[in-house]
């Protein structure tokens, strides 16, 4: 079955510390990757994407995420945490021919110290 | 900029009513969705909408009907709602035009029913 995982729900970091979330998934073939962020209150933006290439992406906000094929595996770095990235982040996947549909992992929420 | 408008922030409604959700994009999208947002569990996708007068069940469709008689329209009925719908319902559009499978959220919608 197609599935993404989350495996930390709630992860602290120091402001100015480095971060990385992890994001599994199980998929039949090569899918879409894509990394969303969720302020207190708000919708989901998109941080960043894979469709195929280079497998060493760059977002907004100083966001990367890296490709592992042989992982399978999505991993969402920064590093230089700001305050102002404390919020919930998904991790979601998407087949190339399932109209459009996504699968999202349960999601990181990420605490920031001061 | 892509905009996904969802009518209500917060509703709070009781057991038994039927309630609206609407939901509307103004970028000529094919593609429309409605989420359901439980924290642990991610989003999971309640229904979608390939083009206009098309649906398609979800992942947890019962309890849910859709409607979509316009493009940029797309509406979210409970049928009588139930305590375990107290959730946060988010929108999504996307363009079957464009390579990928980018979905732009709206703000969500806060639903209590008591």
């Amino acid at each position: 079955a197609q599935s993404v995982t989350q495996p930390d729900i709630h992860i602290t970091v120091s402001e100015g510390a480095s971060l990385e979330l992890r994001c599994n998934y199980s998929y039949g073939a090569t899918p879409y990757l894509f990394w969303y962020v969720q302020s207190p209150g708000q919708g989901l933006q998109l941080l960043l994407k894979y469709f195929s290439g280079d497998t060493l992406v760059q977002g907004i906000k100083g966001f990367e995420a890296e490709f592992k094929r042989s992982q399978s595996s999505f991993n969402l770095r920064k590093p230089s945490v700001h305050w102002s990235d404390a919020a919930e982040y998904f991790c979601a996947v998407g087949a190339r021919n399932q109209g459009g549909k996504l699968i999202f992992g349960q999601g990181t929420e990420l605490s920031v110290k001061p | 900029d892509v905009k996904v408008t969802q009518s209500s922030r917060y509703l709070v409604k009781r057991t038994g009513e039927k309630v609206f959700l609407e939901c509307v994009q103004d970028m000529d999208h094919e593609n429309m969705f409605w989420y359901r947002q439980d924290p642990g569990l991610g989003l999971r996708l309640i229904y979608f909408s390939y083009d206009v007068k098309m649906k398609e069940k979800g992942d947890i469709p019962e309890g849910y009907s859709v409607s979509r008689e316009k493009k940029e329209r797309f509406s979210l009925i409970l049928e009588s709602a139930s305590t375990n719908q107290t959730s946060m319902y988010l929108c999504a559009s996307r363009s079957n035009r464009v390579l990928g499978n980018i979905q732009y959220f709206g703000a969500g919608t806060r639903l209590s029913v008591l």
